[in-house]
């Protein structure tokens, strides 16, 4: 079975700086891993996807995560953020034989500070 | 332009009654996902499809029903027994589950019971 912990179901920034969102991960195969971004009452973008090719992934709009086998985590990076930044942003896991389904954390809203 | 199709946007039930959320998709993706959504809980699997004729359940599949008649179409039904259906439904689909592919997503049907 396949899960991911998100730390932090808020995280607020000011704009211009650091943005770090955390992800572990627990697969008991080689796992696949993404990034989603929602905006209110939409639904989910793909911001970014590791499956095995590079351990840096670099994704739309600036963000980038590095997948650490060695810590479980697949943590989302952005060197400086932006006001349209604001959103909720999920991290998933798949992998396996082909018939599993992505399983999300439980999502951080993200809050920038003007 | 290819993508999925959720309607309607918004819809409301009455207590007892049965509704259906329509998913439809153009992007000849094999799989196909139900997700539901809560403040705070992230997206939780109701059903999914790998194969037209075939679904199987997921982590919340009670008082729900689906089928899968046609590739692009995976209609929801949210039926009496589910005790608390107020929620934002997400429908989503993949070319090849599990393959580090990513899930591309509808943009959501938000269901209120009144």
């Amino acid at each position: 079975a396949q899960s991911v912990t998100q730390l932090g179901s808020h995280v607020s920034v000011s704009e211009g700086a650091l943005v770090l969102l955390r992800c572990n991960y627990s697969s008991s195969v080689p796992p696949y891993l993404f990034w989603y971004v929602q905006y209110p009452n939409q639904g989910l973008q793909l911001l970014l996807k590791y499956t095995s090719a590079a351990t840096l992934v670099k994704g739309i709009n600036g963000f980038e995560a590095e997948f650490k086998k060695s810590e479980t985590s697949f943590h989302l990076t952005k060197p400086s953020a932006h006001m349209s930044d604001a959103a909720e942003y999920f991290c998933a896991v798949t992998g396996g034989s082909g018939n599993t389904p992505l399983v999300f954390g439980k999502g951080t809203r993200l809050s920038v500070i003007a | 332009d290819g993508g999925i199709t959720q309607s309607p946007k918004y819809l409301f039930r009455k207590e007892g009654q049965n509704v259906t959320l329509s998913c439809e998709q153009n992007l000849n993706h094999d799989a196909m996902y139900w997700y539901r959504q809560d403040p705070g809980q992230g997206l939780r699997l109701i059903y999914y499809s790998q194969i037209v004729n075939d679904f199987q359940k997921g982590d919340i599949a009670e008082g729900y029903s689906v089928s899968r008649e046609k590739k692009e179409s995976f209609p929801l039904t949210v039926t009496s027994a589910q005790k608390n259906p107020t929620a934002f439904y997400l429908c989503a689909s993949q070319n090849r589950a599990g393959y580090g592919t990513e899930a591309f997503f509808g943009q959501g049907t938000r269901l209120t019971v009144v």
